[in-house]
């Protein structure tokens, strides 16, 4: 159980096209979805919180008119990079918290970025 | 927002047991302690959580003191393919999830 889903798995897109990444949680109800990068040899950076039916709160320094974010239904978030550039390039990682009781979060197995 | 605190890296060989310990001195009443696993390429995956005391699950156990400002990831008898970065993660629903530097564990033969 507590599986996530994300598509694509990599992608390989133009300077100034945008890019689609789904988020699903298979199994479950996620009421709270997270947005990562991670850039080689990092750690993951938190881009932004998304909760289902509400606009998503973003980390300071994240451009929200760059990277949008959608969380339409309980097993559902997208990310765009809209006008992507190559200092986009990154590993994006979503996550899901179950509706209620446990704590942990469930990670997807990421998206690879680049733009060339 | 509770910080977290972890050694960089650390080395250890096939068989033995391994202890990472994290610190988070500004933990919250409300925070429970989570540890992820992540190899390259790779969404980080749940290892275990707690909140007080000892947790144990089928791969490992968390130790955690009385005023809860730092934890302990103990995975026993470690093989290669545990090989990955331990991340130590403080927080409760509400609160932002971010993570740390995490521990580069490098299991030798």
């Amino acid at each position: 159980g507590a599986v996530v889903s994300q598509h694509p798995s990599w992608v390989i897109c133009k300077s100034g096209t945008s890019v689609k990444i789904e988020c699903r949680s298979l199994d479950f109800q996620a009421t709270t979805m997270f947005w990562y990068r991670q850039f080689p040899k990092q750690s993951l950076m938190l881009m932004a919180t998304s909760n289902e039916g509400s606009k998503a709160t973003y980390e300071q320094g994240v451009e929200k008119d760059k990277f949008l974010i959608n969380h339409a239904s309980l097993t559902l978030s997208t990310l765009t990079v809209t006008s992507a550039h190559p200092e986009d390039s990154s590993f994006y990682i979503c996550s899901a918290v179950p509706g209620r009781g446990l704590h942990e979060q469930y990670f997807g197995p990421g998206t690879r970025l680049t733009v060339t | 927002l509770a910080k977290t605190t972890q050694p960089i890296s650390m080395d250890s060989y096939e068989g033995q047991e391994v202890n990472i310990t994290c610190s988070h001195n500004n933990i919250a009443t409300n925070d429970y302690i989570t540890w992820y696993q992540q190899f390259p390429s790779q969404g980080p995956r749940f290892i275990i959580q707690g909140y007080k005391t000892k947790v144990t699950n089928e791969v490992a156990s968390l130790f955690i003191p009385a005023d809860r400002k730092s934890s302990t990831l103990s995975l026993p008898r470690v093989s290669l393919s545990d090989t990955a970065v331990y991340y130590c993660l403080v927080g409760g629903r509400n609160n932002d999830m971010r993570f740390g530097a995490g521990t580069r564990l490098t299991v030798k033969p």
